[in-house]
């Protein structure tokens, strides 16, 4: 089977760094993405990574181990509006094809 | 705006009808996937499109599921016979053609059924 565990809940205070971390182990692998949702709203793509390390866009940073079947996202310098949800997917097959979500995350950002 | 769209927004139904959702992708984007989430999961994949081709399907939809994109240009979800069951939040996503082929996700239409 397929399978993607990320911790259901996080806090963190404004201007702290915090590291969500996500395994999977699924049949097949062909990248990991990180998407950001708020309540109410569709996701929104934040990271991809398809070979291990870090992946590095502004605040964001993703992190990525084949071997292990590991990534982390790691958010620096928090702010209140990053408060939401921080969902782990794989594609399995080639590029183009389904995504298989985690349950997401949901990260409180307290001043 | 140049992002997916998604109507109705919000839909109320009562078990045993028929609903059915639009998505209009994204211009230049030829794949279209289609997902449900419900509270407190994530997404879950229901299937996929390549063009006008239908390339993938989960499990998940049953036969009381259909979508269609005939021309390759927006897509529509048809739930017949609605059941307590599908009331979820039905996402619509498109991706490029090349890249990382990241999916780009449409504000979703809520269902109902009461």
């Amino acid at each position: 089977g397929q399978n993607i565990d990320q911790p259901t809940e996080m806090t963190a205070t404004e201007g702290a760094i915090v590291q969500i971390n996500c395994t999977y182990q699924t049949s097949g692998f062909n990248g990991l993405f990180w998407y950001q949702q708020h309540a109410g709203e569709a996701p929104t793509f934040l990271s991809y990574n398809v070979l291990d390390g870090l992946e590095e866009k502004g605040r964001f940073s993703s992190f990525l181990s084949r071997s292990k079947g590991y990534s982390y996202l790691l958010l620096k310098e928090l702010q209140m509006k990053d408060s939401a949800s921080y969902l782990c997917a794989v594609r399995r097959t080639q590029a183009g094809t389904a995504l298989i979500f985690g349950k997401g995350t949901t990260l409180s950002v307290s001043s | 705006d140049t992002g997916v769209s998604q109507n109705p927004r919000h839909k109320i139904t009562k078990r045993g009808q028929n609903v059915t959702f639009r998505c209009d992708p994204i211009s230049e984007h030829n794949r279209l996937y289609w997902y449900r989430q419900t509270l407190g999961q994530g997404p879950e994949f229901l299937t996929y499109f390549q063009n006008e081709a239908q390339l993938e399907k989960s499990r998940l939809l049953s036969d009381r599921f259909s979508a269609e994109r005939p021309k390759g240009s927006f897509s529509t979800l048809e739930i017949q016979r609605t059941e307590q069951g599908d009331s979820a939040m039905y996402l619509c996503a498109s991706s490029p053609t090349q890249g990382a082929f990241e999916q780009y996700f449409g504000p979703g239409t809520r269902l109902t059924v009461t």
